[in-house]
């Protein structure tokens, strides 16, 4: 079945940090691929998505590009803020067949110091 | 446009009651999906209705169930409850189905005591 690896943290950094997240994916077919952002106490957000090899997503300063060689799609930030600490899960859903769901990594728990 | 809308925000049953929690999705999208999320096992997918008909189904038991109306809002019930069904449920709302971005609620915050 489909998988989401990503690195768990938590991960610590200080304002204007660059920061990277670790996502890899196991599919049967050629997945749609998403970055959710979760605040304290509130549902998922989309941050950004990719749904085809190479193309890359972008929002609020964050990028991610869809490595279909590595099964890849990591989630780098120049400069990371204090209001970037959130949880964040990377997500794939199968393009293609008679289901369609989510299917999430763990989430990775970032905290960032003024 | 008016988001994903969930209710109730939080809720506290005892065990062995149920529940029942409700989802109104964004409007015009058809597809509605559930997610559970705990501590330790993180977001597990529960189901999805498209058109009022359930599509497809996670790995819950039976005490977990469904059903979305003809305007797409969606309920979930959970029959039977037990500590360990302690946990937020999120709903999001999609479109169309394969490949497209789902909208999440801010989700139900469910204590069984």
């Amino acid at each position: 079945g489909n998988s989401v690896t990503q690195m768990e943290g938590p991960v610590t950094l200080s304002e204007e940090a660059f920061l990277t997240i670790n996502c890899t994916y196991t599919a049967t077919g050629y997945p749609s691929l998403f970055w959710y952002v979760q605040y304290p106490g509130e549902g998922l957000q989309l941050l950004l998505k990719a749904t085809k090899a190479d193309d890359k997503g972008s929002n609020k300063g964050f990028e991610a590009t869809y490595r279909k060689e590595t099964t890849s799609f990591h989630l780098e930030k120049g400069s990371v803020q204090v209001s970037d600490s959130a949880v964040y899960f990377c997500a794939l859903s199968e393009q293609g067949g008679s289901n369609y769901k989510l299917t999430f990594g763990k989430g990775t728990l970032l905290t960032v110091n003024p | 446009k008016a988001g994903v809308t969930q209710t109730p925000r939080y809720l506290i049953k005892t065990r062995g009651q149920q529940v029942t929690l409700s989802c109104s999705p964004i409007s015009g999208h058809r597809s509605v999906s559930w997610y559970q999320q705990t501590p330790g096992q993180g977001l597990q997918f529960l189901f999805e209705y498209f058109s009022e008909t359930q599509r497809n189904k996670g790995n819950f038991p039976g005490r977990f169930s469904g059903r979305q109306f003809s305007n797409s809002r969606s309920e979930m019930n959970v029959s039977t409850l037990e500590l360990g069904d302690s946990a937020l449920y999120l709903c999001a709302s999609s479109l169309g189905r394969v490949g497209t971005e789902a909208f999440f609620g801010q989700g139900t915050r469910l204590t069984v005591v």
